[in-house]
């Protein structure tokens, strides 16, 4: 069992939908992620927060929104997406690392995203 | 800029057989590194992790890695493997913070009976 809970499992939209991903995790871990997984591919950073404040934005389209209502909880909100945006997207949540803890990324289970 | 390489796309090894798999890492700082598998359709689960400390690490399943500064590696072995080990599997580097951790490109194992 992943202590990282990720609804939908499966989500099927239309490019004209508006959706949303949402993570939760109760560890008190105070960074959360949001990556995306292309089939065969490894998983590829989108967004990070740290301390429930947006800390790295890899570029991503307008069209993905991340929010982070608390430290328990992140959303990716989904708007006017194209069928490239097809994959498994991934949350993950960790504790901050410093000198003396190495905190791995916890990963859920995934939403796999379909857009036609 | 960071970097990690796995140089093996694929890996076909027998039941009960040893197993390496090789990862080769870029990181101008003190490396964080992990090892991750996944089994399809699902996430990602941690086998083990370094920071500092013995450079041999035990992990879960039977893994095991070795830290190689010289060689900025980091490769994954086992004993013996089962038929439930098949998935891919992932290196991963990562700094201090709340940065980001950077993948591999995996190696998918297949297990022959």
């Amino acid at each position: 069992d992943t202590e990282v809970t990720q609804t939908p499992k499966h989500l099927v939209m239309g490019m004209t939908n508006k959706k949303s991903l949402k993570c939760e995790q109760h560890m008190g871990h105070r960074a959360m992620y949001w990556y995306k997984q292309k089939a065969k591919k490894p998983p590829e950073l989108m967004f990070v927060y740290s301390y429930e404040k947006l800390s790295i934005n890899e570029s991503v389209p307008s069209r993905f929104s991340p929010e982070c209502p608390n430290s328990s909880l992140l959303n990716l909100h989904l708007h006017a997406l194209q069928p490239e945006d097809s994959a498994l997207y991934l949350c993950a949540s960790s504790h901050i690392r410093d000198r003396a803890k190495n905190s791995p990324l916890h990963f859920g289970n995934g939403t796999r995203l379909t857009v036609t | 800029a960071q970097s990690v390489t796995q140089p093996d796309i694929h890996i076909t090894v027998s039941e009960g057989a040893s197993l390496e798999l090789r990862c080769n890492y870029s990181y101008g700082a003190t490396p964080y590194l992990f090892w991750y598998v996944q089994s399809p359709g699902q996430g990602l689960q941690l086998l083990l992790k370094y920071f500092s400390g013995d450079t041999l690490v035990q992990g879960i399943k039977g893994f095991e890695a070795e830290f190689k500064r010289s060689q900025s590696s980091f490769n994954l072995r086992k004993p013996s493997v089962h038929w439930s080990d098949a998935a891919e599997y992932f290196c991963a580097v990562g700094g201090r913070g709340a940065q980001k951790l950077v993948f591999g490109q995996g190696t998918r194992l297949t297990i022959n009976p």
